[in-house]
Formats: structure tokens, C-alpha cells, sequence
């Protein structure tokens, strides 16, 4: 059973489109996090959220929001989306005392 | 946040030890050091955690000095499968002090 599990896992769109990404962790954990992975491989923290609190990287536009249906799921929504936004997005889980994130296996987004 | 720094990249032969050093001056004393491994196309994997002193598990030993202003992540005996992005990170046990990830270090490891 994959623990951490991100679809699609390719997603090519055009410039202006909305989109989602799923992400679901079957470990019990309690945090769950997003990722963005650039083509020079920075991972940068976007999201990190529990069911108490969404902490937000500052640097990340209002235009990406994270979605919590319920403590298993973190879904990333992406609106108008832009040729920059092209990167993998990594969906990553943790208990909130153990540094032993879980990543997903990632989202290629291609935007053109 | 501590900021870390580690060799861009290194090269080493199967069935070496592999050693990456990490700096970190700037650790707080909550602060624990974890290392993480990525192969091409796929997620970060963990490695090892350690506080202080040495850790030990199946994978790796890590190996912290009693200032802790640096780590060596210890890999023994690697093998090509190894060829991958090692990452050092810093932080404490509050979530809201997300790990942030450096470039990481390159590791070739050559037949």
C-alpha cells in the first residue's frame, strides 16, 4: 500500500487554467505538507497544515490554496495558473513530534 | 531556521564508505539534524535523525560532534544504487518550523 499517494502524476495545461492536485497518506500522521521542487531542484515548503493550523510560506502566491476534506487529504488548488508554476509538486506527511516526513512520488506540473 | 551547507557533490566507487559533512553554525538547541536521500523522479526518502553523539540504523550512521555545528552522514560499503541527492536539514519539533531543503549534495557512485 503506498503511503503517501499524489495524482495525477503528470499534468500538462495551458496558461490561465485552474487545476488540482490530490494528495492522500494512509500513515496516521497528523501534518501534511507541500512541496515545490524547481528545475535547478530547490525544495521549498509551501503548505504545511493539521487539523488545527495552516502555516503558509509567505513567498507563495494567494493563487495556490491548500483544501483539507479531512485529516488523511491535502489537495493543492492552482488558479490561473502560469508558465513559472511548471515544476514537480511533492505531497509529504509527518506525525507533529517526528522530523520523519513521507514524501509522495510527485507531481510533474507542465504549464504552455 | 539553521541554514545548512553541504558539498554540491561527490563522486566515490562501489563498495567505498561515503562520508558527506554538513555544516550548520547556527543550530538552536531544540534543533534535531535529519538527512534525507532522492533518487531522480521520486520523493525524499529519510534516512537518519540524530540530536547528538552518533545514531545508527541499517541504512547509515550519523555522526554529530559535541558542538553540533556539523554532521557527517556515514554510508557504508555503497553501491550504485546509492547514486542520489543527499539532504541535511535542521529544525525543532514545532511543525510550524518546516524544514527547508538546501541544494543538497550530488553523489555519484561509479562501478
Amino acid at each position: 500500500d503506498t503511503a503517501v499517494s499524489q495524482t495525477p502524476k503528470y499534468l500538462v495545461t495551458q496558461m490561465g487554467n485552474d487545476k488540482s492536485i490530490k494528495c492522500e497518506q494512509n500513515l496516521g500522521h497528523d501534518t501534511m505538507y507541500w512541496y515545490k521542487q524547481d528545475s535547478k531542484k530547490f525544495l521549498k515548503i509551501m503548505f504545511s497544515y493539521n487539523n488545527k493550523e495552516l502555516i503558509i510560506n509567505e513567498t507563495v502566491p494567494n493563487r495556490f490554496s491548500p483544501k483539507s476534506p479531512d485529516k488523511a487529504h491535502l489537495n493543492l488548488h492552482i488558479n490561473s495558473l502560469e508558465l513559472g508554476d511548471s515544476a514537480v509538486y511533492f505531497c509529504a506527511s509527518s506525525l507533529r513530534d517526528d522530523y520523519g516526513y513521507t514524501f509522495g512520488s510527485g507531481t510533474r506540473l507542465t504549464v504552455v | 531556521l539553521a541554514k545548512t551547507t553541504q558539498p554540491i557533490s561527490m563522486d566515490s566507487y562501489e563498495g567505498q564508505e561515503v562520508n558527506i559533512t554538513c555544516s550548520h553554525n547556527n543550530i538552536a538547541t531544540n534543533d534535531y539534524i535529519t538527512w534525507y536521500q532522492q533518487f531522480p523522479s521520486q520523493g525524499p526518502r529519510f534516512i537518519i535523525q540524530g540530536y547528538k553523539t552518533k545514531v545508527t540504523n541499517e541504512v547509515a550512521s550519523l555522526f554529530i560532534p559535541a558542538d553540533r555545528k556539523s554532521s557527517t552522514l556515514s554510508l557504508p560499503r555503497v553501491s550504485l544504487s546509492d547514486t542520489a541527492v543527499y539532504y541535511c536539514l535542521v529544525g525543532d519539533r514545532d511543525y510550524g518550523q518546516n524544514f527547508v531543503f538546501g541544494p543538497g549534495t550530488r553523489l555519484s557512485v561509479l562501478p
